[in-house]
């Protein structure tokens, strides 16, 4: 298996403008996950879905910030518009999501974010 | 509410000397606990995970870790540490069915 797929991986960009984060899950999995990581606050878990239906968006940022799962094998993480404090790379997660706490997270490579 | 604390954002050691990376957990409910390991520009990867089967977890890389519940721990160890594992390392709590909560990270270097 190709493993999680983030596109792109680095992305460089203008304040005000939109970026649109990419991930294709692991085939099979039911859960996808999205992660900010940053020097200041780590690893910040964004926002969740399970069978393609957001579970918990409790820790996405603001209204500039939106997520999307059409389809069991595609994600968008959107920023619109985008500032400079949203510089930080953005990891994408896949797990089987058979609702079992020990269920393990497959990290992608993570998209790079600077925004200027 | 389920959390963890990493005491110590960076350890270094020598190559060959043990590696010790502390973890302790808080949880009102029997935990589930996962190590990850970060390599530089890559995204996180599974080193090892606590499921209450037992209480000593081998995982990859020749890293284990204890789950000790008296002392709300979860250490990860390796006798002998190479150049190559270098890298950063988090400790993580289930938090319900699916999220994870993660420690801060501790940092790894490892010197000639």
């Amino acid at each position: 298996d190709a493993g999680v797929i983030q596109s792109p991986r680095h992305e460089v960009t203008e304040m005000g403008q939109e970026v649109t984060l990419r991930c294709k899950p692991i085939s099979g999995h039911n859960s996808l996950f999205w992660y900010r990581q940053t020097m200041m606050r780590g690893l910040e878990l964004l926002i969740y879905f399970n069978n393609n239906v957001p579970i918990d968006d409790s820790g996405m940022p603001e209204d500039r910030f939106s997520a999307k799962m059409p389809n069991a094998s595609f994600s968008t993480l959107k920023i619109q518009p985008s500032e400079p404090r949203d510089s930080a790379v953005y990891f994408c997660a896949s797990s089987l999501g058979r609702a079992r706490l020990s269920e393990t997270q497959y990290f992608g490579p993570g998209t790079r974010l600077l925004v200027l | 509410a389920q959390s963890v604390t990493q005491l110590g954002s960076h350890v270094s050691v020598s190559e060959g000397a043990l590696v010790l990376l502390r973890c302790n957990y808080s949880s009102s409910v029997p935990p589930y606990l996962f190590w990850y390991v970060q390599y530089p520009n890559q995204g996180l990867q599974l080193l090892l995970k606590y499921t209450s089967a037992a209480t000593l977890v081998k995982g990859i890389n020749g890293f284990e870790a204890e789950f000790k519940k008296s002392e709300t721990s979860f250490h990860l160890t390796k006798p002998s540490a190479h150049m190559s594992d270098a890298a950063e390392y988090f400790c993580a709590v289930t938090l319900g069915t699916d999220k994870l909560i993660f420690g801060t990270g501790t940092r790894l270097q490892v010197f000639p």
